[in-house]
């Protein structure tokens, strides 16, 4: 079946601008976790999502991070002001128990 | 806290010998643990995990994990490396909330 899937998979985007990921989680999932992967920081955990609702949002390194999840689908993680450091590359993940599968993921760079 | 320790940054072993990546854990309580593998400019893709049950583990590509509540160790391992088998391993470790948290990562070399 499908998998995971999450776009754009590359953007490249100018020091201030604003950006929105989408990620469309596996049919069925109720679970959606985003996840960020760069060089210094290793994989680190952003937000998770159960339903439309968010009850882990520890992760979200600044409030020029926000994501929602609307009808138990869809989930758009938006960055404003961009920064150089927000160059990344940004994971999506679903579950429905405890596996939790990963999209391809979307490569963030700001120049 | 809640942590994972992937202690080598990279393991070089010859095709077909045995391989073994390590991982150790921080966790209070019963752990759920998972091994994860990435190709270049790939996700992450599943191997195995251990809820409970049997302490030797077996997943995907032949690949298989033994956990050790002493030694709060849960390596991965593989009787026979392939030189696709080249990628960067992760273990994770499901802490709060279901959120993962992963090691820093192993870079697997397997040479012809």
């Amino acid at each position: 079946g499908a998998g995971v899937s999450q776009s754009p998979s590359n953007k490249v985007t100018e020091k201030g601008k604003d950006v929105e990921l989408r990620c469309d989680p596996i049919s069925g999932h109720t679970a959606l976790y985003w996840y960020r992967q760069s060089l210094g920081q290793g994989l680190e955990f952003l937000i998770y999502f159960q339903g439309n609702s968010a009850p882990d949002k520890s992760g979200l390194p600044s409030d020029r991070f926000s994501a929602e999840r609307t009808g138990g689908s869809v989930s758009t993680l938006t960055i404003q002001r961009t920064q150089q450091e927000d160059s990344a590359v940004y994971l999506c993940a679903s579950s429905y128990v405890e596996t939790q599968y990963f999209g391809p993921g979307t490569r963030l760079l700001v120049l | 806290a809640q942590s994972v320790a992937q202690p080598e940054d990279q393991v070089n072993v010859a095709e077909g010998n045995p391989l073994t990546v390590k991982c150790t854990y921080s966790v209070s309580g019963n752990p759920y643990l998972f091994w994860y593998v990435q190709y270049p400019n790939r996700g992450l893709q599943f191997l195995l995990k251990y809820i409970t049950g049997d302490n030797l583990v077996k997943g995907s590509y032949g690949f298989e994990a033994e956990f050790n509540k002493s030694q709060t160790s849960f390596h991965l391992k593989k009787p026979s490396a392939l030189v696709s088998d080249s990628a960067l391993y992760f273990c994770a470790v499901r802490g709060y909330t279901d959120k993962l948290i992963f090691g820093t990562g192993t870079r697997l070399q397997v040479f012809p």
